[in-house]
């Protein structure tokens, strides 16, 4: 079974530019986190969905951030303008549930280096 | 206080050895458990859940919780070289949400 899927894998691009970091679940979940990690800040949960409904953006750092998912196989994460401070490595993940049973698995990862 | 908290390392131990990594939280409502192992460069991969009081144990990996004293602990029997890597802990309350560590680097020296 395919599991979480991530692209593009890296992405530089210049202070101003729109990002778009995509993200497939692994088929059957019906929860998908956007997390952020950096050295300073470690890992943050930015948004997470249930069934494709947006259930909490409060990770979201600003108005530059946004988040869909149309369907149950497809979410992406866009950013417009960035900015150097947005530099981070971006994970999806998804858990079939979130009960507390329930374990996330995570995708591979878009390390984005805004200059 | 930050929610889970643990050590930076490194955490240094020659291979062979058991490395001890601790971790702890300060919910006392979190309910389940977790250990992360993130290669550099690469994704958490999930080793290990506990969700009871006690020890659980898988390979060479055991998983320790203690809730009345809010931490938890993984150990790793003989070390080995290609363990080095950062482990996070992550701690789930009665909502969707992990809170993560910063994660311990563990270092087996050959």
């Amino acid at each position: 079974d395919a599991g979480v899927i991530q692209s593009p894998r890296h992405e530089v691009t210049e202070m101003g530019q729109e990002v778009t970091l995509r993200c497939k679940p692994i088929s059957g979940h019906d929860y998908l986190f956007w997390y952020r990690q950096t050295m300073m800040r470690g890992l943050e949960l930015l948004i997470y969905f249930n069934n494709n409904v947006p259930i909490d953006d409060s990770g979201m750092p600003e108005d530059r951030f946004s988040a869909k998912m149309p369907n149950a196989s497809f979410s992406t994460l866009k950013i417009q303008p960035s900015e150097p401070r947005d530099s981070a490595v971006y994970f999806c993940a998804s858990s079939r549930l979130a009960g507390i049973f329930d374990e996330q698995y995570f995708g591979p990862g878009t390390r984005l280096t805004v200059t | 206080q930050k929610e889970v908290e643990q050590n930076s390392g490194p955490l240094s131990v020659p291979e062979g050895a058991i490395a001890s990594l601790n971790c702890t939280y300060s919910d006392r409502g979190s309910q389940s458990f977790f250990w992360y192992r993130q290669y550099s460069g690469k994704s958490p991969e999930l080793i290990m859940s506990i969700y009871s009081n006690g020890d659980k144990e898988d390979g060479r990996f055991t998983a320790q919780l203690n809730k009345a004293s809010q931490y938890v602990s993984l150990l790793i029997r003989d070390s080995q070289p290609s363990d080095s890597a950062t482990y996070l802990c992550a701690v789930k309350g009665g909502t969707y949400k992990y809170i993560f560590g910063t994660g311990t680097r563990l270092k087996v020296l050959a």
